[in-house]
């Protein structure tokens, strides 16, 4: 069964670093997701991308963060200088068209500790 | 924007006993996802509903439109349900809004 796959699975960086979260959305899949989830909180939506644009962010996505299709498989996040409060667990979705009726297909997420 | 509460936030139960978690938002949705959280992390969707009723094995979910409620239960519970599930709800939006969870613990 096809899945959502991100890399790595854990990352560890220090405050002010740039990092890149990747993943690889299910291949017929046009939309792509990232949400985030700080330990012991619940999920957020941080934004949504479809035909090499956002589509949506929330007033989280802020001007520290930025999202891309580099190629044809890979999506990724970017945070440019990464703060304490960026220590969550990232994941990525995808969903085969646009539309309420479209399921979201999560990957494992990546764990990312800013220390 | 829309408030997902999800009760009870936490569950311990024994192996074979009918499970019950319960999700209210406030304001209308286009779809209503239950999502499964393993310890690891790793969130699966178990079900996309925007009316009545789906079955899946031992898993069933309804929704009432009108009373902004679903309901997941789970029928002969097993220790490998133990997990956090998840309610998130989609309006016109792309991104789902969550509800905190519900930590649900099937004992021997």
């Amino acid at each position: 069964e096809p899945e959502v796959t991100q890399t790595p699975s854990h990352q560890v960086t220090q405050m002010g670093q740039e990092v890149i979260l990747r993943c690889v959305p299910i291949s017929n899949h046009l939309y792509f997701y990232w949400y985030r989830q700080i330990l012991g909180q619940k999920v957020e939506f941080l934004v949504s991308f479809y035909n090499n644009e956002i589509s949506e962010k929330s007033e989280i996505f802020d001007d520290q963060f930025s999202v891309e299709r580099p190629d044809g498989s890979n999506f990724t996040l970017k945070i440019r200088s990464t703060k304490l409060e960026d220590s969550a667990m990232y994941f990525c979705a995808s969903s085969e068209t646009w539309g309420s009726y479209n399921e979201q297909f999560f990957g494992p997420g990546t764990r990312l500790t800013v220390l | 924007k829309n408030e997902v509460e999800q009760s009870p936030q936490n569950l311990t139960a024994q192996e074979g006993e009918f499970i019950t978690i319960n999700c209210s938002y406030s304001v209308g949705i286009s779809a209503l996802h239950w999502l499964q959280q393993h310890p690891g992390g790793g969130i699966v969707s178990l079900f996309m509903l925007s009316s009545g009723k789906k079955k899946h094995g031992r898993l069933i979910a309804t929704i009432n439109i009108q009373e902004k409620h679903s309901s997941l239960h789970i029928t002969a519970s097993h220790p490998r349900d133990s997990a956090v599930y998840i309610c998130a709800v989609r309006g016109g939006a792309d991104g789902l809004t969550f509800g905190k969870g519900t930590h649900l613990i099937i004992q021997p």
